[in-house]
């Protein structure tokens, strides 16, 4: 069975940092693609990053590039966003998903992990 | 990076059938025939519902089907049942040279 658990969500002030990681079992995790997917409360999503299953291809949104980083180690199974300079309006609900290709859509997809940013 | 546009909301009666739209550009859904569909409900993660444009993943009713013309995606559920009451997410691929992903609004769907 695919599993995708995030961590690393809290409570953070503007402009200071924190990395989510993303455990991921149940399927070879070298051989997919992973991305980042927010939803703010109450909002619709919105694609933060994506990673190719070698790192070779990386890819972010505008709102967060530069600010935030995506990597993976597939010895360990996990996905991570680092995230930089954050703002209030990167407070949302942080989602892993699996990507079956580089085509950009999702077939699993972990249950979030929220980041508030607020002082 | 704009949004892809989606209706608000739409709504219909059990039995009925129903058709979002999803319009984006010739960069993202007129350029590839990369776009996937979502369902959620309330306080849960998002389910995979259609991809590219119209394949359903094992599992998922075929009262659910996708198409595309130009740079408008449309997903239609026939004979609406009470579970189909949900968010719907279109999302396209809508990269060349690198991972790039963009999500329209979500379409709010009501059973009446």
């Amino acid at each position: 069975e695919v599993q995708l658990v995030e961590s690393g969500g809290g409570l953070v002030q503007p402009g200071r940092s924190l990395r989510l990681s993303c455990a991921a079992s149940g399927f070879t995790f070298d051989d997919y693609a992973m991305h980042w997917v927010r939803q703010a409360p109450g909002k619709g999503l919105e694609w933060v990053s994506g990673i190719s299953w070698n790192s070779g291809s990386i890819g972010y949104a505008d709102s967060v590039k530069g600010r935030f980083t995506i990597s993976r180690d597939n010895a360990k199974n996990s996905l991570y966003l680092q995230m930089n300079s954050l703002r209030a309006e990167d407070t949302a609900l942080y989602y892993c998903a699996k990507a079956p290709g580089s085509s950009g859509w999702f077939d699993y997809w972990g249950q979030g992990t929220l980041v508030t940013v607020s002082s | 990076q704009s949004a892809l546009t989606q209706p608000r909301s739409v709504s219909g009666s059990p039995g009925q059938s129903v058709t979002i739209s999803c319009t984006g550009t010739s960069s993202d859904v007129g350029g590839y025939n990369y776009v996937s569909w979502y369902q959620q409900h309330p306080g849960k993660a998002p389910k995979l519902m259609i991809y590219d444009v119209s394949k359903r993943p094992s599992g998922v009713p075929d009262r659910f089907s996708g198409s595309k013309s130009g740079n408008t995606a449309s997903l239609t559920i026939s004979g609406l049942q009470a579970e189909d009451e949900a968010d719907y997410y279109c999302c396209s691929y809508a990269g060349s040279y690198t991972f790039r992903v963009v999500f329209g609004g979500g379409t709010k769907l009501t059973v009446l």
